[in-house]
Parts: structure tokens; sequence; C-alpha cells
């Protein structure tokens, strides 16, 4: 169980252009959901969280209209890139908590995104 | 701020060797303890995790970490790895406080073992 879906694997997109990814929990409701950024040999950093039905809470340094995101079901989660461009090109990857945003809970990850913006 | 610090950025080792992975955190408060590992070309998954109590933790796959309050430390340890454990390790930290229920993440470290 806890299986955890991103789509899609992989995007091309030229500048400019808006895209969005979708993060699924598959076999469990997922309270919250959280959207992670991953650089070439750095670690995961975290862009954003979402309560179903509630709107996002961005990190610090993270651009809420540059990076829209909706949880707008138990089991849905989506993460749009906004007229983007070639520095937003990264490996974006989601988890999901059974929890509400608080302590303790196992985040179940995606296989992650990797966008590419020409 | 909150920080993860993995010392290796990459080992090699050859089967039946035992595994140590550093993991050091920066944060004067509670913590909860969690190790990821990513095999090539899956997605991350959960080894094991520390909330409270003993501080040696057994995972998955033979793996343990100890968790050393005074050392701000979560080391990972395996006595004998074996090829199918070549995967990149994760060490996070979730901080209570301020932005708590989020998760740090070190910067990995790469395990390559040798059959």
């Amino acid at each position: 169980g806890a299986v955890v879906s991103q789509h899609p694997s992989r995007v091309i997109c030229k500048s400019g252009t808006s895209v969005k990814i979708e993060c699924r929990s598959l076999d469990f409701q997922a309270t919250t959901m959280f959207w992670y950024r991953q650089f070439p040999k750095q670690s995961l950093m975290l862009m954003a969280t979402s309560n179903e039905g509630s709107k996002a809470t961005y990190e610090q340094g993270v651009e809420k209209d540059k990076f829209l995101i909706n949880h707008a079901s138990l089991t849905l989660s989506t993460l749009t890139v906004t007229s983007a461009h070639p520095e937003d090109s990264s490996f974006y990857i989601c988890s999901a908590s059974r929890a509400s945003r608080g302590r303790g809970e196992t985040q179940y990850f995606g296989p992650g995104t990797r966008l590419l913006v020409l | 701020a909150q920080s993860v610090s993995q010392h290796n950025h990459h080992v090699i080792l050859s089967e039946a060797a035992s595994l140590e992975l550093g993991c050091n955190y920066s944060y004067g408060g509670t913590v909860n303890l969690f190790w990821y590992v990513q095999y090539p070309g899956q997605h991350l998954q959960l080894l094991l995790k520390y909330f409270s109590g003993d501080p040696l933790v057994k995972g998955i796959k033979g793996f343990e970490a100890e968790f050393i309050k005074s050392k701000f430390s979560f080391n990972l340890r395996k006595p004998s790895v074996q090829w199918s454990d070549t995967a990149e390790y994760f060490c996070a930290v979730e901080a209570y406080g301020g932005s708590q229920g989020n998760l740090i993440f070190g910067k990995g470290t790469k395990l390559s073992v040798k059959p």
C-alpha cells in the first residue's frame, strides 16, 4: 500500500508555456501533499505543502504565482509551473501523507517528474 | 536555519563489508529523524524512522540507525551489505516548532556495492 504516482514522468516545453504535473495517491487518502524540487547532486528542497481543500503553504523564496498548487481532492494534487523558463528545469517530486500537516507521519514519495524548459 | 549534512557523497564497498553512513543535523529542539533510500530508477522509500524511545532503530532490509542526541547524529548502519543495497541514501529531519511537518533532507550519499 501507500503508492504515489506522478504524471508525466518527463516533460519538455518551450519557454513561456505552462506545465501541469499531477500527483496522485493511489491506495490511500492523502490529507497532506508536499512538493519538492531537486537539483542535480543536491538534496530535495521543499517548495510547498498543501492540505486538501485549503491553500498551499509555500516555503520562503518560492513564488506562489509561479508555482500554482491545487489539492482538489484527497487523492490528487497538481503543480502548475506557469510561464516556464529554462531556470525552472529541474526534477519535481511530490509526496503524500495520511496525516494533516503535523509531525511524525511518514511521507510516501512519487517517482518524480523531469521538466526541461527549452 | 535547520540543516542536515551527510558526510560522504559516494561510498564504494565490496559485498559483505559493513556500512555506516553519517548524518548530522543542526537544530536544538525535538526532532523526528528518517532515512530514505532511492534505488536506481525508483522513487524514494522509507528505510526507517525515529520518533522517540529506543534510540537504536531497526528498519527494513537489515538496516539500523542510532540517534545520539548529544552529537546531533543519526547514522545509518548495516553489518553486511549486498549488491542489491546499491542506491542513494537520504537522511531527513523533521523539526518541531516553526515549519513543523516539513522534512529537511541531506544531499544524499550514493552507495555502490561491488559484487
